[in-house]
């Protein structure tokens, strides 16, 4: 099944802002957004943005924050701190294939 | 507590079947849908398969469709993955999570490892 395209790595400095977009299609990601993961080494991975409305689950601080544009998801974080580094993926239902497609996830650096 | 359980990995040889199991606990497990996922060693995630809350729709992943199975036990609030014809590409850490009202995935079970080798 085709995935979502997001960026390998992004580095950033302590303190600073970092983007990470993922791009899919009019099925997935531009039909009903993007469902944003965050999972740092040797845990389960968890959510912190849902698809719908881009909102925050309880307890994500609202350093983090999602949005669409088109086909085009992206997470912003602020102020990054060291724990925001990890990997991160961004999902999508896919209304054609009737699947849920996955970005290949962008490990999150933060100098 | 509020959880989700995987338990049944294992080591198992090419060709042969699994069932891996997820139970819930601490919610009202049969007003979500459930989905399970998976983790290759050093790779990113993969969805596997859906089921819908009354257990009425089901869908699976390209990569195990015709080989592998979801289903659910209302009475155990559990969800289970019947895994057959394994290959070692299905090697990783299995995941079950919790999705309702288009929130997906906001409760994830600690996952089991699911070692495909001859």
């Amino acid at each position: 099944q085709a995935g979502l395209t997001q960026p390998p790595s992004v580095s950033k400095g302590l303190g600073q802002t970092a983007t990470i977009t993922c791009t899919g299609s009019t099925n997935n990601v531009g039909h009903e957004g993007a469902t944003w993961l965050q999972q740092h080494q040797g845990r389960p991975p968890k959510v912190i943005s849902f698809r719908r409305n881009n909102r925050r689950p309880s307890g994500i601080s609202d350093r983090f924050s999602a949005s669409r544009s088109g086909d085009t998801a992206s997470l912003t974080i602020t102020g990054l701190q060291p724990d925001d580094e990890a990997d991160y993926y961004c999902s999508a239902w896919d209304s054609s294939l009737s699947a849920w497609v996955f970005g290949a996830g962008t490990k999150l650096s933060v100098l | 507590q509020v959880q989700l359980v995987e338990s049944g990995g294992g080591v198992v040889q090419p060709g042969t079947s699994l069932t891996l199991s997820c139970a819930g606990s601490g919610f009202f497990f049969n007003d979500y849908a459930m989905h399970w996922l998976r983790q290759a060693p050093g790779k990113g995630l993969e969805w596997v398969a859906i089921i819908w809350h009354d257990g009425s729709q089901k869908y699976h992943g390209d990569s195990v469709k015709g080989r592998f199975s979801i289903s659910r036990d209302h009475s155990k609030d559990t969800v289970y993955l019947h895994m057959s014809n394994l290959r070692a590409e299905d090697t990783g850490v299995y995941y079950c999570a919790r999705e309702q009202y288009s929130d997906a995935f906001d409760l994830w079970g600690q996952g089991t490892l699911v070692t495909v080798s001859s």
